[in-house]
């Protein structure tokens, strides 16, 4: 799978925008972007992936640039329980014979600290 | 709640002991995976079950000892630990067919080894 490089820490101003950048610039045209985040002494917690095109959901947006290169996380309304380390990974999905995802390989990500 | 639920919460054993890790999802994934996160590293993939049979062991030491009798349950069995097998341990499954590829992750298991 690709290496993805994130800034080790950031912060956001409560009911801002909070934009997280991702580099993958080795990424071949089968992997996917996810991202995860990780509030503190719990499990991972799944956000968004995408491939090529950007892709929203309920939490936040995910966009990819045209050479998929890099991709920006972007949380529309930062809220203090958006504290977290917010995880991209790059990765083929690989489903196996007996059902289910193979193993994500996690990275360091980014602490994002939310400020009041 | 995430549907997939890990025993107990702490646990605390000397390097003796035998003790075991427990992990239950309640979603009818067919994919139950362990993770380990010590302080200030990455998590690391452990082990990976599919249908209950192991398709993945990451030279984990055999002090560790998975265990899947079911597509819902999820083991651990852990004996002579060393302290610096202190960490958080996590449990996450996946959905059969599901393209997505979305882990879903308990809220782990914390490990202390005395």
């Amino acid at each position: 799978d690709a290496k993805t490089t994130q800034p080790p820490s950031m912060d956001c101003a409560e009911g801002r925008a909070a934009n997280l950048p991702c580099n993958h610039s080795t990424i071949s045209g089968n992997e996917y972007v996810y991202w995860y985040r990780q509030i503190h002494s719990q499990g991972p917690q799944y956000i968004i992936h995408g491939l090529k095109n950007n892709e929203t959901n309920e939490m936040a947006s995910l966009i990819i640039t045209e050479d998929r290169k890099s991709s920006t996380l972007i949380l529309p309304h930062a809220t203090l329980r958006d504290t977290a380390v917010y995880y991209c990974i790059v990765r083929v999905l690989i489903i196996m014979p007996g059902g289910g995802a193979d193993g994500l390989t996690f990275g360091k990500g980014t602490h994002l600290i939310i400020q009041p | 709640e995430t549907g997939v639920t890990q025993t107990p919460r702490h646990l605390v054993m000397g390097m003796t002991n035998k003790k075991s890790l427990k992990c239950e999802q309640h979603l009818g994934h067919n994919a139950m995976y362990w993770y380990k996160q010590s302080a200030k590293k990455p998590l690391e993939l452990m082990f990976v079950y599919s249908l209950e049979e192991r398709v993945e062991n990451n030279s984990v030491p055999s002090r560790f000892s998975p265990e899947c009798p079911n597509s819902s349950h999820l083991f651990l069995h852990l004996h002579t630990l060393q302290p610096e097998d202190s960490a958080l341990y996590l449990c996450a499954s996946s959905q059969g067919r599901d393209i997505t590829g979305e882990l879903f992750f308990g809220e782990g298991s914390r490990l202390t080894v005395l």
